[in-house]
């Protein structure tokens, strides 16, 4: 079946610090990849929505500046945190769909601030 | 706009006994289905989708749901659960011609011994 990878799994870094995550489909070309986020014991947070070789779309109320989308190619996006700050910490998820895929879903990455 | 409701935060279960975990959604508008599944420290799963056809649908690791476009509901069902069915499940809908998965706010399904 379909494969998202998602890497890194588990990052720990220092305040002020900015993280890069990385999302690749590996068996499929996705033209649309989304990146969520969960807190403990909640449903996921749809951040934003991007196309292969355009801009993300953000959400309302997530700031565009502090999580940076890029997808650049049909089978990566990667999400920088700028500038983490320890209410940043969360679990990521991304997923990637085809033309006519349902949605695959990444193991998600463990974000930790100090 | 389209939204989802998982009627149960949480359900015990025992051992091999069967179970339901329920999900509606609000929109009538043509839909898609879809039940996921996710372990602890890890990414959604897919268990199965409703996209056409007939109304049962079955998925993997023996559940299986019914889309009921009357009653706008999507449950999940399982005859004989698993201690390995403990988990968080997410039902999902996306109107047809969207892109955006609207999610319930999880049912965390734990199995007793």
């Amino acid at each position: 079946g379909a494969v998202v990878s998602q890497h890194p799994s588990w990052v720990i870094c220092k305040s002020g610090t900015s993280v890069k995550i990385e999302c690749r489909s590996l068996d499929f070309q996705a033209t649309t990849m989304f990146w969520y986020r969960q807190f403990p014991k909640q449903s996921l947070m749809l951040m934003a929505t991007s196309n292969e070789g355009s801009k993300a779309t953000y959400e309302q109320g997530v700031e565009k500046d502090k999580f940076l989308i890029n997808h650049a190619s049909l089978t990566l996006s990667t999400l920088t945190v700028t500038s983490a700050h320890p209410e940043d910490s969360s679990f990521y998820i991304c997923s990637a769909r085809g033309p006519i895929q349902p949605q695959h879903f990444g193991d998600g990455t463990r974000l930790s601030i100090l | 706009a389209q939204s989802v409701t998982q009627l149960d935060s949480q359900v015990p279960v025992f051992e091999e006994a069967p179970v339901e975990l329920r999900c509606n959604y609000s929109s009538s508008v043509s839909v898609y289905l879809f039940w996921y599944v996710q372990y602890p420290n890890q990414g959604l799963q897919l268990l199965l989708k409703y996209l056409s056809g007939s109304t049962l649908v079955k998925g993997i690791n023996g559940f299986e749901a019914e889309f009921n476009k009357s009653q706008t509901s999507f449950h999940l069902r399982k005859p004989s659960v698993h201690i390995s069915d403990t988990a968080e499940y997410f039902c999902a809908v996306v109107d047809q011609g969207a892109q955006k998965l609207v999610f319930g706010q999880g049912t965390r399904l734990t199995i007793n011994p």
